[in-house]
C-alpha cells in the first residue's frame, strides 16, 4: 500500500516557539493531504485539508494563523504550530488521499508526531 | 446530521477469545466504510474497506460485515492475540464534492494473557 511518513516522530519544545511537522507521501503523489489532532483516548479530529498549490481549508474552530499549512509539492505538506503553548500538546497525524483502483478514495495515514510543549 | 457511533467504548477479553465490535452510522449518501486499527502512539492502519454492494470482507483474523439497509457494520476478531490490543476506528465516507469523511470515536480493545 501507499506509504506516508511524518517527521519528526516526537518533538518537545518550549512555550512560545514554533514547530514544523512534515508529512510526505513516499511512493505516490497526493494532491490532497489531511491534518488531524488526537488527544489521549479520543478519536482523530480533522484540523484542515491541504491541497497542493492552494490554500488549506480549515475546520471550524481551528485557527489558521496558529496552524500554518503549506502543501508546496505533490509529495510534501507541512504543518507549523506557531507560538506553541502547553494546550497545543497533542498527537498530530497526517494522511494522504489516494484514488483507489475500485473507484473510491482511500486515505493512508502517517505514523503521527507527538508534540509536547513545556 | 452525519454521525458514526461505535460500541462498546472499551473491551477487555482474554487471549484466544473472539470479539465483535459494532459501528452504526447515519452518513448519507453513503460511499464506503473502513475499519482502522490504531496502536497507541501510532497512526491508523487500514484493515478493511467496503462499499455499498459488499457485505463481508476478511483480512486474516479480521472479518468486517456491512448491512447498508440498517446502516450497521461489525468487525469480528477471531482467536485474539496480545498484538490485537489497540483502538479500532470505524470511518464512513459520504459522496460529496468535499469527500466528507466521518470518524467514529473508536473502541479500545485490550487483550489479556
Amino acid at each position: 500500500g501507499a506509504v506516508v511518513s511524518q517527521h519528526p516522530s516526537r518533538v518537545i519544545c518550549k512555550s512560545g516557539t514554533s514547530v514544523k511537522i512534515e508529512c510526505r507521501s513516499l511512493d505516490f503523489q497526493a494532491t490532497t493531504m489531511f491534518w488531524y489532532r488526537q488527544f489521549p483516548k479520543q478519536s482523530l479530529m480533522l484540523m484542515a485539508t491541504s491541497n497542493e498549490g492552494s490554500k488549506a481549508t480549515y475546520e471550524q474552530g481551528v485557527e489558521k494563523d496558529k496552524f500554518l499549512i503549506n502543501h508546496a509539492s505533490l509529495t510534501l505538506s507541512t504543518l507549523t504550530v506557531t507560538s506553541a503553548h502547553p494546550e497545543d500538546s497533542s498527537f498530530y497525524i497526517c494522511s494522504a488521499k489516494v484514488h483507489g483502483l475500485a473507484g473510491y478514495n482511500e486515505q493512508f495515514f502517517g505514523p503521527g508526531t507527538r508534540l509536547t510543549v513545556l | 446530521k452525519n454521525q458514526v457511533e461505535q460500541s462498546p467504548q472499551s473491551l477487555i477479553i482474554l487471549e484466544g477469545k473472539n470479539c465483535t465490535l459494532q459501528c452504526n452510522y447515519t452518513v448519507s449518501p453513503f460511499s464506503n466504510l473502513r475499519w482502522y486499527k490504531q496502536d497507541t502512539g501510532r497512526g491508523p492502519v487500514s484493515l478493511t474497506i467496503m462499499t455499498f454492494s459488499e457485505n463481508t470482507k476478511s483480512n486474516g483474523r479480521y472479518t468486517a460485515t456491512l448491512d447498508a439497509d440498517t446502516k450497521q457494520s461489525s468487525l469480528h476478531i477471531t482467536a485474539s492475540q496480545l498484538s490485537d490490543s489497540a483502538s479500532y476506528i470505524c470511518v464512513v465516507s459520504a459522496y460529496s464534492s468535499a469527500s466528507k469523511i466521518i470518524f467514529g470515536s473508536g473502541t479500545r480493545l485490550s487483550i489479556r494473557p
